[in-house]
């Protein structure tokens, strides 16, 4: 079963704008990260963030993270033509599990020139 | 350093035939994962191994679907006899140690059931 959902299901921007998506989550986590995904490819990790960190940066991403509410957001800033691709969260559980990643439905991203 | 590599990249499949597909991760890492990836969806995750130990394989539809990774490096994914349903897109992924939280993720294997 899917944990999480983005919504976003689908974005089209200009390129120069800002991109925001967001992840909503069902169970407690240890960590969330966020992938990418490009047409026809394997997935690439972008960034992780903490149960305990609210906010993380990695160049031209900011990844924000709410516990109480179960949802995150991923921000892309001066987005470019090759950020066009699928943007996954996953959630790793708090308990058990192992390193079991749990996906999300995805947001598709629409960078246009 | 090279990435996760998996081969075919693309199979096409008529319905009840049998198909495997081969993954080799990242070298030294311990921990293996594959995936299916249905159009449109999010990956799932079918077995992850550990060394050559499964750790996890709650969503492997066991009647229809084999993994092993015999000497704890390459992996072969196995369904026989294929449905409908299967088509998708196949990941493997590795990660350092089960612990560890970056999954490196191949290119995948297209699968289409005819």
């Amino acid at each position: 079963s899917q944990q999480g959902e983005e919504d976003p299901q689908a974005l089209s921007i200009q390129e120069g704008e800002n991109a925001t998506m967001n992840c909503s989550y069902k169970t407690s986590i240890n960590n969330l990260q966020w992938y990418r995904q490009n047409s026809g490819r394997g997935l690439v990790h972008l960034i992780l963030i903490r149960s305990n960190e609210r906010e993380k940066h990695s160049g031209r991403l900011r990844v924000t993270l709410d516990t109480s509410k179960k949802s995150s957001s991923l921000l892309i800033t001066a987005s470019r033509a090759a950020d066009t691709a699928s943007y996954f969260c996953a959630t790793r559980p708090s308990t058990g599990g192992g390193n079991k990643l749990t996906f999300g439905t995805g947001t598709q991203l629409k960078v246009e020139l | 350093e090279a990435g996760v590599a998996q081969s075919p990249r693309y199979k096409i499949i008529e319905k009840r035939q049998s198909v495997a597909f081969w993954c080799n991760p990242i070298s030294g890492h311990a921990t293996l994962y594959w995936y299916q990836q249905i159009l449109g969806q999010g990956p799932k995750l079918l077995i992850q191994f550990q060394n050559n130990g499964v750790v996890d394989d709650s969503q492997l539809p066991k009647d229809r679907f084999s993994a092993e990774r015999l000497k704890g490096v390459d992996s072969t994914l196995k369904i026989q006899p294929a449905k409908l349903e299967d088509s998708a897109v196949y990941l493997c992924a590795s990660s350092l140690r089960q612990g560890g939280d970056t999954q490196y993720f191949g290119p995948g294997t297209r699968l289409t059931v005819l």
